[in-house]
């Protein structure tokens, strides 16, 4: 089974720090992407990566940046938290970028900015 | 921690029956189409996947249709149970790179 794991389900910081949401999946997919899930708003994308060292914008990239410095890990970080990026959010992967391979969800990680 | 569901569109069955979940998408150009169901708490969890050269697809115990006609996707779960209550999400995947689009979710209500 593909198995994206989300090391940190639940954090809170403060409004100016910067955050990393790390994420790992172990079946060698190139594709990874994190998604934001907010109440009204759905799942949208914020940043996807289909190989090491290379990102792709996705719709709300504002406030956020990653890193793929290897295949299998992929990292959210938002340099400067503001109360409105407290959300749940996901990680997920896919095996290439080709339309057709299923994309496989971690369990999510909610964070608060206080 | 639960935040998703508010706003949602909701479907109660009793336990037993069938539940069809409706879904419109909106690119005409969507070649591939994902129902995830995502239960309180956690993340969105693959369920069944369609084509776009294909109308209908059966899994255990869930069937999906697809109407390229009139864009519309439905998800269909034989002898509804318990567990089965959650939050269902239809995705497509009209642009390059794999990237998926998500309707906004049918929350399912299983009655005992």
């Amino acid at each position: 089974d593909v198995k994206v794991t989300q090391s940190s389900r639940y954090l809170v910081k403060r409004t100016g720090e910067k955050v990393f949401l790390e994420c790992v999946q172990d079946m060698d997919h190139e594709n990874m992407f994190w998604y934001r899930q907010d109440p009204g708003l759905g799942l949208r994308l914020i940043y996807f990566s289909y190989d090491v060292k290379m990102k792709e914008k996705g719709d709300i990239p504002e406030g956020y940046s990653v890193s793929r410095e290897k295949k299998e890990r992929f990292s959210l970080i938002l340099e400067s938290a503001s109360t409105n990026q407290t959300s749940m959010y996901l990680c997920a992967s896919s095996l290439t970028r080709r339309s057709g391979n299923t994309i496989y969800f971690g369990e999510g990680s909610w964070l608060t900015v206080v | 921690g639960e935040n998703v569901g508010l706003h949602l569109p909701t479907l109660s069955v009793q336990e037993g029956d069938n539940s069809i979940i409706n879904c419109a998408y909106s690119n005409s150009a969507s070649d591939y189409f994902i129902w995830y169901k995502q239960e309180s708490g956690k993340g969105p969890q693959f369920i069944i996947d369609i084509r776009s050269n294909m109308d209908k697809r059966q899994g255990q115990r869930v069937t999906v249709l697809l109407n390229k006609t009139v864009k519309h996707l439905s998800l269909q779960i034989a002898a509804t149970q318990p567990g089965d209550s959650a939050v269902y999400f239809c995705a497509e995947n009209g642009a390059a790179g794999n990237k998926l689009t998500f309707g906004g979710g049918t929350r399912v209500l299983v009655k005992p």
